[in-house]
C-alpha cells in the first residue's frame, strides 16, 4: 500500500487564486513528520514547509500553509495568491519515527503533482 | 555558503560499466542520502548514512552501493549499470538530531545507461 498518496497528477489554475494541492498519508507510528517540496523545471527540490504530528497548530511558510487533519491522515498544502512562478511539480513527503534515534531515516515521497498557473 | 553539489551534473554510459556519482556537502551534516527520481514514482531512497563509516539501504539499493569515508562525500556507485538505472539521481543531507530534520538536495545528476 502507497505510504503517501497525491490524487492530483495535475493542475491548472488561474494566477492570483489559492490552491490546494492533496496529500494523504499513511502510517502506524505515532510519531512523524510531513514535507512538502517544490520541483521546478529546473528539476532541483526545494523544501517548502513541514508538519510535525505532534504540532498542535497548522505550519506556516509566507504564502505556503499546510492543512494538517490528523484524524483523516491528510497534510494538503495551500498556496495562497498564486504566482507564475509557482508553476511546478509538488511533492508531499514522509518521515516516520520523527521522535526516535534523530531521524536521520530517508523519506517516503507521493508521485508528485504538476501544477501549472495561468495568466 | 553551505551546499550541496552534485557531479557530474549528466552522464552517458553503457550497460555493465561501473559508474559513480559524486555528492559532497559543505553544510557538515552527519546524515546523506540518494534518491532516484523516475517518472510515475516519485523520488525513492536508495541508500543513506548516518555518518563516517555508516551506510544502510534503502528501498531500491539492489544494484547499487555507497561508502562513506568522510562528512562531507557520500558516492554512490552503480557496480555493473543496468538500462534499468536510467534515471535522475538525487543526493541530499540533514542534520541530526534537529526538530524537522529538513534534508537538502543537490541539483541531481540525470544518467542514461544505453
Amino acid at each position: 500500500a502507497q505510504k503517501i498518496t497525491q490524487t492530483q497528477p495535475g493542475m491548472f489554475v488561474q494566477e492570483k487564486e489559492a490552491v490546494t494541492l492533496d496529500c494523504t498519508y499513511d502510517t502506524s507510528d505515532p510519531s512523524y513528520g510531513l514535507f512538502w517540496y517544490k520541483q521546478p523545471s529546473s528539476g532541483e527540490m526545494i523544501f517548502l514547509i513541514y508538519q510535525g504530528s505532534y504540532d498542535q497548530q497548522n505550519a506556516t511558510e509566507g504564502r505556503y500553509s499546510l492543512n494538517f487533519q490528523k484524524a483523516r491522515k491528510s497534510a494538503n498544502l495551500v498556496i495562497s495568491a498564486s504566482q507564475l512562478g509557482d508553476s511546478a511539480m509538488y511533492f508531499c513527503a514522509m518521515r516516520e519515527a520523527e521522535d526516535s534515534g534523530g531521524g536521520a531515516d530517508g523519506l517516503t515521497f507521493g508521485k508528485g503533482t504538476h501544477l501549472i498557473i495561468q495568466p | 555558503d553551505a551546499e550541496i553539489t552534485q557531479s557530474p551534473r549528466h552522464k552517458i554510459t553503457e550497460t555493465g560499466r561501473q559508474v559513480t556519482l559524486a555528492c559532497h556537502q559543505t553544510w557538515n551534516h552527519n546524515n546523506m542520502f540518494w534518491y532516484r527520481q523516475d517518472l510515475g514514482h516519485g523520488l525513492r531512497l536508495i541508500h543513506y548514512s548516518y555518518g563516517v563509516q555508516d551506510t544502510n539501504k534503502g528501498e531500491v539499493s539492489d544494484g547499487y552501493s555507497v561508502s562513506r569515508s568522510n562528512t562531507e562525500d557520500l558516492p554512490l556507485t552503480l557496480e555493473s549499470a543496468a538500462s534499468s538505472q536510467t534515471s535522475v539521481y538525487f543526493c541530499a543531507s540533514s542534520e541530526s538530531k534537529v526538530t524537522k530534520n529538513i534534508q537538502y538536495f543537490g541539483a541531481g545528476t540525470r544518467l542514461s545507461v544505453l
